[in-house]
């Protein structure tokens, strides 16, 4: 069974600075993809970032990329230049490339943008 | 392009009673997934479903629980006889037939609460 861990339960940052959330995880497949989905006040799920374990590039979407490393099965976010609007909890999923298509969650950090 | 719909956003059961969550999938998207939340903890897993077949269940207790995918109208998750314990709050998403493995993008979720 598939497990994804993230180990910093809170973090803050200022705004405009950069910061950088934590995720592992622990599979035996070689194929499979990585997520990043946000979960504003509003409680709705929001897709951040995707990665597939067979690209060696990182994903970048606009101030949001990842640090991939497949060996160390780590999977890290970075948000570049915060918002206030960035203000979220960030869950880090996998999903493997079979037909299980389900999404197994990391517990969670709570992200603080500080004006 | 409407998003994944959920309804009610907000359910309030007495115990003993019937809850039954409606989710309609994105234009274009066959296979739906049910993740329920519990406060203060990540997602997870239920049940994956398309058209009028169950894919996996894994994640579904095994009684009191069900869902369905009709041919026709949404996808309903339904939980008889509620207890406290299934408080939580209830996510559909979906994802489209192109592709091993999809991005899923999520509802705004419904809010179950058990008196």
């Amino acid at each position: 069974a598939q497990t994804v861990t993230q180990s910093q339960p809170e973090m803050s940052v200022q705004e405009a600075e950069t910061v950088t959330l934590s995720c592992t995880y622990d599979t035996s497949e070689n194929n499979y993809y990585l997520f990043w989905y946000k979960q504003p006040p509003s409680r709705q799920m929001i897709l951040v970032i995707r990665q597939e374990a067979y690209k060696q590039q990182n994903a970048t979407e606009n101030r949001f990329s990842v640090n991939f490393q497949k060996a160390a099965k780590s999977f890290s976010l970075k948000i570049s230049d915060s918002q206030l609007g960035d203000t979220a909890m960030y869950f880090c999923a996998f999903c493997d490339s079979g037909s299980a298509r389900q999404l197994t969650f990391g517990s969670g950090t709570q992200l603080t943008v500080l004006p | 392009n409407a998003g994944v719909m959920q309804n009610p956003r907000h359910l309030v059961r007495r115990r003993g009673q019937e809850a039954r969550l409606r989710c309609s999938p994105m234009k274009g998207h066959s296979h739906v997934y049910w993740y329920r939340q519990l406060p203060e903890e990540g997602l997870k897993f239920m049940v994956y479903l398309q058209k009028e077949n169950i894919i996996d269940e894994s994640g579904m207790p095994k009684e009191r629980f069900s869902a369905e995918f009709p041919k026709e109208g949404p996808s309903i998750l339904r939980i008889q006889q509620v207890v406290r314990g299934d408080s939580a709050a209830y996510f559909c998403a979906s994802s489209p037939v192109t592709g091993v493995t999809d991005t899923q993008y999520f509802g705004p979720g419904t809010r179950l609460t058990v008196l």
